[in-house]
């Protein structure tokens, strides 16, 4: 199984800060990564898959980048319809999640 | 638009069973992978199952794997787990959840609202 770790955990963080979340898989998933965010009682969106491809309808403040093992979200500019908790998959066997980063407002 | 409505979720004791369903409107069904993916209440997501568009390609979580059974009706648009001796570590939350390739299990871009199952005596 593929195990992912996600860093850090939680983020306090203002509006118009730039926001980088950093994802590592135990072992190499390829470019099978993607990013979801998910508010309080709902369900996760896809936000980026196969690493750095925006899903139709995400602002392009949101982007991806990493190869192999080691990933990042970074949001350029944080709006606050961003605070939310956000979570890496890998698809290269089984999905499997990181734990999550919760941003939450500075 | 893509609608997923998950049925079947409820409260029931150690050792019983379960049956999931999900309903799947405003795409072409059987064109999509299907995915079961679940969230404990105040945690983070697990992949349960998944199967491919024409169910030749099934996978499970080694968690659940002997206990849960996955299938699809593409005539029905319709998804199902078949849940059986349930333990307390499955209550969450299980959320059906579209994926964006035919026959392999990768990224879910489309999420029904979820279904609650709370297994306790």
């Amino acid at each position: 199984d593929v195990q992912m770790t996600q860093s850090p955990s939680s983020v306090s963080a203002s509006v118009g800060d730039r926001v980088t979340i950093t994802c590592r898989a135990s072992q190499g998933v390829s470019s099978w990564l993607a990013w979801y965010q998910q508010k309080p009682g709902k369900a996760p969106k896809l936000l980026i898959y196969d690493v750095y491809s925006l899903e139709s309808g995400v602002p392009s403040r949101f982007s991806g980048s990493g190869s192999g093992t080691d990933f990042t979200l970074t949001i350029s500019s944080l709006q606050p319809e961003d605070f939310a908790t956000y979570y890496c998959q890998q698809g290269d066997t089984f999905p499997s999640f990181g734990p999550g980063t919760k941003v939450d407002i500075k | 638009e893509v609608q997923l409505v998950e049925s079947g979720g409820g409260l029931v004791q150690p050792g019983t069973s379960l049956r999931l369903s999900c309903a799947a409107f405003g795409f072409t069904f059987d064109d999509y992978a299907m995915n079961w993916v679940r969230q404990t209440p105040g945690k983070g997501l697990e992949w349960v199952s998944g199967i491919s568009r024409n169910s030749r390609s099934i996978g499970y979580a080694d968690s659940v794997k002997g206990r849960f059974t996955i299938s699809r009706d593409n005539a029905r648009n319709s998804l199902y787990l078949q849940m059986n001796s349930l333990r307390d570590e499955d209550t969450a939350f299980y959320y059906c959840a579209k994926d964006r390739a035919s026959s392999a299990f990768r990224y879910f871009d489309y999420w029904g609202q979820g279904a609650l199952v709370t297994v306790s005596s």
